[in-house]
């Protein structure tokens, strides 16, 4: 079974720029978290998709945070214009649309940005 | 007040050690819990499930203590290869959500 793949694993930036990040959940995963995790912290959600719906975002910055997942399988997040303090690893996990201890969470191995 | 709590450490122990780490969440209708263990520069990955009854996997062991709103890892005879991030995740009754701590930094040393 393929895991989370997300892409670029580094993105470098000057500030002011825009960056985009991408992510394939696991197949049949139907809820889809992208979180931010920054040096000596866990990483802390950004938002939560189940299908196409955003039904947790009150953690994204979206006067400059941006995402989607357009047919309720692959996902973008955005950000534009990127600031200095942006600069974390970005985390892309899924899981069965039911959770429970056999439908724990799987992360793919993260974007890590650095703006400059 | 954050959901999980965790004690960031360091903890530097000697090979062969016993180990625990505790971590405290604050929503009383949690129901699942897990450990994670994310190496330097690497993903978070599950390392297991916390089961109200407590489990054990190999060295490892995961109990809940719901009175007192904590879980528990334990490790036995550690191993340099242990040496990671251990995180506690909580998930509570309103949705799919899993909230992490900090993390606890283990290095197991020679």
């Amino acid at each position: 079974e393929a895991g989370v793949v997300q892409s670029p694993r580094y993105k470098i930036i000057e500030k002011k720029q825009p960056v985009a990040f991408w992510c394939n959940p696991i197949s049949g995963h139907n809820t889809l978290y992208w979180y931010r995790q920054n040096l000596g912290q866990g990483p802390e959600l950004l938002i939560r998709y189940e299908n196409e719906e955003a039904v947790d975002d009150s953690q994204l910055p979206k006067d400059r945070f941006s995402a989607e997942r357009l047919k309720g399988v692959d996902s973008t997040l955005k950000i534009q214009p990127a600031e200095l303090g942006d600069s974390a690893v970005y985390l892309c996990a899924s899981s069965l649309a039911a959770v429970s201890y056999n439908s724990p969470l799987h992360f793919g191995n993260g974007t890590r940005l650095t703006v400059t | 007040r954050k959901e999980v709590e965790q004690d960031p450490g360091p903890f530097n122990v000697p090979e062969g050690a016993t180990v625990a780490f505790n971590c405290t969440y604050s929503n009383s209708a949690s129901q699942s819990f897990f450990w994670y263990r994310q190496d330097c520069r690497k993903e978070p990955k599950l390392l297991m499930s916390v089961y109200s009854s407590g489990n054990e996997d190999g060295r490892f062991t995961a109990q809940l203590n719901r009175a007192s709103q904590y879980i528990s890892l334990l490790i036995r005879d550690s191993k340099l290869s242990d040496s990671a991030t251990y995180l506690c995740v909580s998930n509570p009754d309103t949705g799919n959500q899993f909230y992490f701590g900090t993390g606890t930094s283990l290095t197991v040393i020679p």
